[in-house]
């Protein structure tokens, strides 16, 4: 099963709104990451989770919030976000042996929009 | 750092036709590469890899890139594409010792009838 599943899909929500996207993969990766795409861009990474420590932080502003509670879930808390965040979350998973022949395998993204 | 470039960011071609999508890499050591699928609203697939060894290299769906380390070049073949092929393409890099992709600006595949 190579399957990383998030939720919700879509989310519409209002800048003084809090809420959270939610990721979870059962391939016993130990990496998890966080990325944001634009439309007709690639993904920025936004953080880097490894055995459940967050390993990087691409100086991603406060009103995102990870949070990896095992090593199978990894959640995004979204507080007092702007119009400008809207856009198509995704998060991934890959094994964590460290030489950079890893494959991410992809969630299916949640659409986000900021009113 | 290392970097990537897409020279294309939009390639139409009509169904069976072949294709090239192109995909240049720009990196002081050596470099893993990876060209991943992206269909309209959904997350990234995997094609295909190249680790090590064999310089051509197969992936899904009848892909096919091959890595030239003198060009520094990775670009994606298909002899025969089909309407359903229609989807942005990301060639990426990583380098030993990092877990994270460089992804280049993407290339759009128009497959018309």
């Amino acid at each position: 099963d190579t399957e990383v599943t998030q939720t919700p899909k879509h989310l519409v929500m209002g800048m003084t709104n809090k809420k959270s996207l939610k990721c979870e993969q059962h391939m016993g990766h130990r990496a998890m990451y966080w990325y944001k795409q634009k439309a007709k861009k690639p993904p920025e990474l936004m953080f880097v989770y490894s055995y459940e420590k967050l390993s990087i932080n691409e100086s991603v502003p406060s009103r995102f919030s990870p949070e990896c509670p095992n090593s199978s879930l990894l959640n995004l808390h979204l507080h007092a976000l702007q119009p400008e965040d809207s856009a198509l979350y995704l998060c991934a998973s890959s094994q964590y042996s460290g030489s950079g022949t890893d494959t991410q395998y992809f969630g299916p993204g949640t659409r986000l929009t900021v009113l | 750092a290392q970097s990537v470039t897409q020279l294309d960011s939009q390639v139409p071609v009509f169904e069976e036709a072949p294709v090239e999508l192109r995909c240049n890499y720009s990196s002081s050591v050596s470099v893993y590469l990876f060209w991943y699928v992206q269909y309209p609203n959904q997350g990234l697939q995997l094609l295909l890899k190249y680790l090590s060894g064999s310089t051509l290299v197969k992936g899904i769906n009848g892909f096919e890139a091959e890595f030239n380390k003198s060009q520094t070049s990775f670009h994606l073949r298909k002899p025969s594409v089909h309407i359903s092929d229609t989807a942005e393409y990301f060639c990426a890099v990583s380098v030993s010792g990092y877990s994270t992709l460089t992804f280049g600006k993407g290339t759009m595949l128009l497959v018309s009838p």
